[in-house]
């Protein structure tokens, strides 16, 4: 089945430390996405990549960072730098071409204490 | 700067209601607009996506119009169902973009 993963479901940190969200698609999408969910907000974009070795900071890419090595994969970095990581995480893929349809993962809670 | 909103933030009804959620945006300049179904805990599952030239699209018990000039969209469920009960989203897309402006959602619960 195509889909998207997401890896692992929950996550839990201490204040200060790295931590590396996980997401793979067999979509075969060019294009991946990072979105952040706050309680009773709409998600906000972190970061997108439209090309396999590229990427673009999305409205809230401080403190966070990503690469694109495989056209697969997109995983996020979330650093010690985010003041506020407790969140929940979702991925998208899409194609690059019309009507440009998102795909969504499950998502990561990741909780920073 | 594109702002997208949902209104109201919540909504509770009995089963069998036929209803209408409401999404305002804006900026006219859409090149699309998807909706989006989330559960508790889970990702986003997309229910429709209509294009800026369309007025509707049509999922079974789901119907979405748009009216681009006045920079709205409803999404009309029909005989709800205990099972619809999730938080619906939508979304817009600017013509030359790749990128989603989101609203915050509404709480749709269907109480049997």
């Amino acid at each position: 089945d195509g889909g998207i993963t997401q890896s692992p479901k929950y996550l839990f940190r201490k204040e200060g430390q790295n931590v590396t969200l996980s997401c793979e698609q067999n979509l075969n999408h060019d294009a991946m996405y990072w979105y952040r969910q706050d309680p009773g907000q709409g998600l906000r974009l972190i970061y997108y990549s439209q090309i396999v070795n590229d990427f673009q900071k999305g409205d809230i890419a401080e403190g966070y960072s990503v690469s694109r090595e495989k056209k697969e994969s997109f995983p996020l970095t979330v650093t010690s730098a985010q003041k506020n990581p407790t969140a929940f995480y979702l991925c998208a893929s899409s194609i690059r071409t019309g009507p440009y349809e998102q795909y969504f993962g499950p998502g990561t809670r990741l909780t920073v204490t | 700067k594109q702002e997208v909103t949902q209104i109201p933030a919540a909504l509770s009804v009995p089963e069998g209601e036929n209803l209408v959620l409401n999404c305002s945006f804006t900026d006219s300049a859409i090149y699309n607009l998807q909706w989006f179904r989330q559960d508790p805990g889970k990702g986003l599952t997309s229910l429709l996506l209509i294009q800026s030239s369309q007025r509707e699209q049509t999922s079974g018990r789901l119907n979405a119009s748009l009216d681009k000039s006045s920079g709205r969209s409803t999404l009309y469920i029909a005989a709800s169902q205990p099972g619809d009960s999730a938080t619906y989203l939508c979304a817009v897309r600017r013509g030359g973009s790749e990128k989603l402006v989101f609203g915050k959602g509404m709480k749709l619960t269907v109480n049997p």
